[in-house]
């Protein structure tokens, strides 16, 4: 089991390009997040899809969109990237349909920096 | 809204010492859980504990242990005999089951370094 894995591991953009980061698990979750962290903020939601076919806004969506291609793999697109967007994005996944009770776990994240 | 806080933003220690992380949150559900994850120097984030708000009994797992007071909304973590491999920033987190949908609230984490 290679749990959740994120590509790339790495990224630098200018501003104004546009990339998505990609996040896969094997553990058969329903639910799937996707968080950043910036220093002295501790991680913050930006969209959930809590189960396939479906997806929702967390507490800081603007600027990005999801896609929940399907139970393994959920997506994260910048269309136009800024530097306020420079953060380490973390993809995680947990169990059940009701994901408000369940541990969430977390893949090894993608260091992204906009100039 | 809910909210959690770690007052420590960093902690330093010397090998063998004991340590506690103190976590203080708010929520106005009744039903909810609370977690702690370590993010070592790596970078990933590791799952530790998980527990909902109505099992107040202390854990324990090794040389970790959990205290839940529900009276004072704190779940602080303390490490026996610290070792440089416990060297990592720790967050607490808060996951309410009614009002703020799918989502764990953390707090800012503590880094806590462990000299040898």
């Amino acid at each position: 089991n290679a749990g959740v894995t994120q590509t790339p591991k790495f990224q630098v953009l200018k501003t104004g390009q546009s990339m998505t980061l990609q996040c896969a698990q094997d553990m058969n979750h329903n639910s799937m997040y996707w968080y950043r962290q910036d220093p002295g903020m501790g991680l913050r939601l930006i969209y959930y899809s809590a189960s396939e076919g479906t997806t929702d806004k967390g507490e800081v969506p603007n600027g990005y969109n999801v896609s929940r291609l399907n139970k393994r793999e959920f997506s994260l697109r910048l269309e136009s990237a800024a530097p306020s967007q420079t953060s380490v994005y973390f993809c995680a996944s947990s169990e059940a349909i009701s994901p408000r009770t369940d541990t969430q776990y977390f893949g090894p994240g993608t260091r992204l920096t906009v100039l | 809204a809910q909210k959690v806080t770690q007052a420590q933003t960093e902690i330093s220690v010397v090998e063998k010492e004991d340590v506690t992380l103190d976590c203080v949150y708010e929520t106005r559900d009744t039903t909810y859980y609370l977690f702690w994850y370590k993010q070592p120097p790596s970078g990933e984030l590791v799952f530790l504990i998980r527990r909902n708000s109505f099992d107040e009994q202390n854990e324990i797992s090794g040389r970790y242990s959990w205290n839940f007071q529900k009276s004072t909304s704190s779940f602080n973590f303390t490490i026996t005999a610290s070792q440089v491999v416990d060297s990592a920033v720790y967050f607490c987190a808060l996951s309410e089951t009614e009002t703020s949908g799918s989502r764990l609230t953390f707090g800012e984490g503590t880094q806590l370094t462990v000299n040898p």
